[in-house]
């Protein structure tokens, strides 16, 4: 079974701080996406990543693949609190159909 | 906005009923996959359609079913409702996007079931 583990589950910081988000997995994915989630709202796709080694940034949201492509991070700068919300990554393996969504990562960046 | 519906928002249903609930995809997407997506966890895969044909499903047993219709919008069906299928049910249809294939996701159908 294809499992994919993110870390932390909740994290809580003040506005300013930086964090990274960490999603792991044996399993290899050719691509990887990062989604965030608010609440009553379906997840909204932040960015795919396909190749190993990968870099992505997005203002101050940065993604990376990793070389062996079974796990990504995403780090973000200087949060504030509109970056509160679920934040989940899900993979996508070669040959398959479905994603694979991690277990998720709640964060929450205090004014 | 992702251009993706789903009806109805809430949903409260009791043990042993039948559930119908609806999506509504973009206009050109002929994939669209449902999801289950219990309190403070990720979305698990129910499965998937793609031109009105069941293409993939996950590890949920066949009282979950579904069904696709020429005009992009999909249900999915539940009978014999258990108390462990209360849970967000989003529905996702598939384009293209700025970095490629995309998920487009509703915004679920919550539903409880007592």
């Amino acid at each position: 079974t294809q499992l994919l583990e993110q870390s932390p589950q909740f994290l809580s910081i003040q506005e300013g701080e930086n964090l990274t988000v960490y999603c792991n997995s044996s399993s290899v994915f050719s691509s990887l996406q990062w989604y965030r989630q608010e609440p009553g709202e379906g997840p909204v796709l932040l960015v795919t990543v396909v190749t190993g080694g990968e870099v992505k940034k997005l203002k101050r949201l940065t993604f990376q693949f990793g070389d062996a492509r079974k796990d990504s991070s995403l780090h973000i700068t200087a949060a504030q609190p509109g970056d509160t919300g679920l934040y989940l990554c899900a993979g996508l393996t070669s040959g398959t159909y479905k994603y694979i969504f991690g277990t998720g990562t709640r964060l929450k960046v205090l004014a | 906005e992702t251009g993706v519906t789903q009806s109805p928002t809430h949903l409260i249903k009791t043990r042993g009923q039948q559930v119908t609930l609806r999506c509504s995809s973009q206009s050109g997407h002929n994939t669209v996959s449902w999801y289950q997506q219990a309190l403070g966890q990720g979305p698990q895969f129910i499965f998937q359609y793609y031109r009105e044909e069941e293409n993939g499903r996950g590890n949920f047993p066949p009282r979950f079913s579904g069904l696709q219709f020429p005009n992009y919008s999909s249900e999915l069906n539940v009978n014999a409702l258990e108390l462990d299928d209360s849970a967000l049910y989003l529905c996702a249809s598939r384009g293209e996007g700025l970095w490629g294939e995309t998920q487009y996701f509703g915004p679920g159908t919550r539903l409880l079931v007592l």
